[in-house]
């Protein structure tokens, strides 16, 4: 299983675009990269999935070099209701497996 | 879909007795997962099934702890006998093959043991 290393906090203010940056240096080919934000006591939501180059939604994008060995989670104008726990996945999905691992997650805490 | 759910949310109990932790995981699902959080450990995946079946419990930490998933929408994990350390926020998630592989969390069940 690829070990995923992301910081542990980072600081931001209202309307900066926040940049979390994930480490899975052992990433296999069949892994995807999955984000997941947590609030306090509350379960992990997804926010956003992909494999390689650039996916953008609603709320994040996410930036996935060639190597695929890091990737960063872009949030657009932050406000306070974006302080939270964000989680990097690596894994194989859809038929092939199952083991998901979380790791320690990155605390934003956005100040007005 | 009503989403995952846990039962209870909360839950205070002695040390030494018994603790059953209930889920409902989204219909059509087909994977669910245990997870443990604590401040300490962060989230810890306890143990998943594929189909009903236990595929992987390498999580479970130790044998007072066990789960099993009788049918399709239904899953328990039983403590017993409970102790302090197992004090902890469990999660229960569901995923369904087909799709993104999005895991669907439920709620939590606070586990405080006294």
């Amino acid at each position: 299983l690829a070990k995923t290393t992301q910081p542990i906090s980072m600081d931001s203010y209202e309307g900066q675009e926040v940049n979390i940056t994930c480490s899975h240096n052992n990433i296999a080919t069949n892994d995807y990269i999955t984000w997941y934000q947590q609030f306090p006591s509350q379960g992990p939501r997804f926010i956003i999935q992909g494999y390689k180059t650039k996916v953008t939604n609603e709320v994040a994008s996410l930036f996935i070099p060639a190597d695929r060995k890091s990737s960063t989670l872009s949030l657009p104008r932050v406000s306070l209701s974006d302080t939270a726990v964000y989680y990097c996945l690596v894994g194989p999905i859809y038929n092939q497996g199952g083991k998901l691992i979380f790791g320690q997650g990155t605390e934003l805490s956005v100040k007005p | 879909d009503a989403g995952v759910i846990q039962s209870p949310r909360h839950e205070v109990t002695e040390m030494g007795q018994e603790v059953t932790l209930r889920c409902k995981p989204i219909s059509g699902h087909d994977y669910l997962f245990w997870y443990r959080q604590t401040m300490m450990r962060g989230l810890e995946l306890l143990i998943y099934f594929n189909n009903n079946v236990p595929i992987d419990d390498s999580g479970m930490p130790e044998d007072r702890f066990s789960a099993k998933m009788p049918n399709a929408s239904f899953s328990t994990l039983k403590i017993q006998p409970s102790e302090p350390r197992d004090s902890a926020v469990y999660f229960c998630a569901s995923r369904m093959t087909a799709n993104t592989g999005e895991l669907f969390f439920g709620e939590g069940s606070r586990l405080t043991v006294l």
